[in-house]
């Protein structure tokens, strides 16, 4: 069984701060490493999707970097805002397309 | 990406009741997938939906209990069977075009059980 962990469970933070959360996986077997932010009531939404070690991936404010050596990577958004409010997960590809899932980081900005 | 219906969007059922879920996707897509995320779990893969063959469990779950049917590269439906408080969750499909690639998902089915 695959332990993909995402770190912290929950933030809240204010408008305008910037945050980071943390996705740690095993690094024996990794393809690729999925973030995808899911709306309450919505669908999760894909954001990256990362294969290379040191990848680096940006969209709008929020950015990610891989390092598949030691199995982590990390999510940053920039000047959050309470639209950025949601649940974002990180999943684990390690054959086929099969994902595993960690817990989620649920974020809430506060105006 | 996919556009993806999937329906019901919620219901409450009754124990010893089975519920099927549709999930319509507007474009043929090689992979079809069943999620459930129980109450503060993680989204977990029930099966891989196979077009023209028997799905695809992962450990814990079998198909007596969550039937799976794919008759065509467009459209799949997941059955819970005899359902218990325990399968109180979001059902969730996602479509996947590949290795690399991210996986779109439906609305989701939030399901009661009472």
């Amino acid at each position: 069984i695959l332990n993909v962990e995402q770190s912290p469970q929950s933030l809240h933070v204010q408008e305008g701060d910037s945050t980071n959360f943390t996705c740690s996986f095993p690094s024996s077997n990794f393809y690729a490493l999925h973030w995808y932010r899911w709306e309450t009531a919505k669908s999760p939404e894909a954001l990256f999707v990362m294969t290379l070690n040191g990848d680096e991936k940006k969209k709008g404010r929020i950015s990610a970097t891989l390092n598949t050596k030691e199995g982590y990577s990390y999510l940053y958004i920039k000047g959050s805002q309470p639209e950025d409010s949601a649940t974002y997960l990180c999943a684990l590809q390690t054959s086929g397309s099969r994902l595993t899932f960690g817990e989620g980081t649920q974020l809430t900005v506060n105006p | 990406s996919a556009v993806i219906s999937q329906k019901p969007s919620r219901d409450i059922c009754q124990r010893g009741t089975s519920l099927t879920i549709q999930c319509q996707v507007d474009s043929q897509v090689t992979m079809m997938f069943w999620y459930r995320q129980q109450p503060g779990q993680s989204l977990t893969l029930i099966a891989t939906a196979n077009q023209g063959s028997e799905a695809t469990y992962e450990s814990g779950f079998v198909i007596d209990k969550f039937p799976i049917s794919r008759p065509n590269l467009t459209f799949s439906t997941l059955t819970v069977s005899n359902m218990s408080p325990e399968d109180s969750s979001i059902y969730l499909c996602s479509v996947g075009r590949g290795s690399g690639q991210p996986q779109h998902f439906g609305d989701g089915t939030r399901l009661s059980i009472l």
